[in-house]
C-alpha cells in the first residue's frame, strides 16, 4: 500500500513552454502533498506544501507564479512549470502524507525535466 | 528551529562490512526522525522512522537506527553491507508538535558505496 505515482517520468521541452507534472496517491487519500526539487548530487529542496482544496504554501524563494500547484482532490496534485527555462531543468519529486502527526511521507518516483 | 547534519557526504565500505551513517539533529521539541534511501533516478523510500516508544528502530533491508536523545543522534547501521545497498541516504526530522504541518527538514545526504 501507500503508492504514489508521478507522470510523466521524463519530459523534454523547449524554453518558454509550460509543463504539467501529475502526482497521484494510488491507494490512499492524501490530505497533504509536497513538491520537492532536487539538483544532481544534492538533497531535496521543498518547494511547496499543498493541502487538498486550499492554496499551496510556498517556501521562501519559490515563485508562486512560476510553479503553479493545484491539489484538486485527495488523490491528485499537479505542478505546472510555466514558461520553463533551462535553469528549471531538475528532478521534481512529490510526496503524499496521510492525516495524523506520525505518518511519514510517501514519495513518488520523480520526474526528470529537461528544458532545452 | 530544526536542523539535520549528516556527517560524511560519501561513505565507502566493503561488502560484508558494517555500515554506519551518521545523523545528528537539533530540535527544540521532541522530534520525529526518518531515514530514507534513494536509488539513482528514483524517488525516496522510507527505511525506518522513530516517533515514540522504543529508541532502537528496525527498518527494511536489515537497517536499524537508534534514537539517542542525550547525543541528539539517529545514526543508521547495518551489520553487513550488500552491493545492493549502494545508494544515497537521507536523514530527516520533523516536529512531533507539527499539527497539520508535516514538513520535513532534510540532511544533505550520504552517498554509500559498497566495494566488492
Amino acid at each position: 500500500g501507500a503508492v504514489v505515482s508521478q507522470h510523466p517520468s521524463r519530459v523534454i521541452c523547449k524554453s518558454g513552454t509550460s509543463v504539467k507534472i501529475e502526482c497521484r496517491s494510488l491507494d490512499f487519500q492524501a490530505t497533504t502533498m509536497f513538491w520537492y526539487r532536487q539538483f544532481p548530487k544534492q538533497s531535496l529542496m521543498l518547494m511547496a506544501t499543498s493541502n487538498e482544496g486550499s492554496k499551496a504554501t510556498y517556501e521562501q524563494g519559490v515563485e508562486k507564479d512560476k510553479f503553479l500547484i493545484n491539489h484538486a482532490s485527495l488523490t491528485l496534485s499537479t505542478l505546472t512549470v510555466t514558461s520553463a527555462h533551462p535553469e528549471d531543468s531538475s528532478f521534481y519529486i512529490c510526496s503524499a502524507s496521510l492525516a495524523g502527526a506520525g505518518n511519514e511521507q510517501f514519495f513518488g518516483p520523480g520526474t526528470r525535466l529537461t528544458v532545452l | 528551529a530544526q536542523s539535520v547534519t549528516q556527517l560524511g557526504s560519501h561513505v565507502s565500505v566493503s561488502e560484508g562490512a558494517l555500515v554506519l551513517l551518521r545523523c545528528n539533529y537539533s530540535s527544540s521539541v521532541p522530534p520525529y526522525l526518518f531515514w530514507y534511501v534513494q536509488y539513482p533516478n528514483q524517488g525516496l523510500q522510507l527505511l525506518l522512522k522513530y516517533t515514540t516508544g522504543a529508541t532502537l528502530v528496525k527498518g527494511i533491508n536489515g537497517f536499524e537506527a537508534e534514537f539517542k536523545k542525550s547525543e541528539t543522534s539517529f545514526h543508521l547501521t547495518k551489520p553487513s553491507a550488500h552491493m545492493s545497498d549502494a545508494a544515497e541516504y537521507f536523514c530527516a526530522v520533523r516536529s512531533s508538535n507539527a499539527g497539520n504541518n508535516r514538513k520535513l527538514i532534510w540532511g544533505l545526504g550520504t552517498s554509500l558505496a559498497v566495494n566488492p
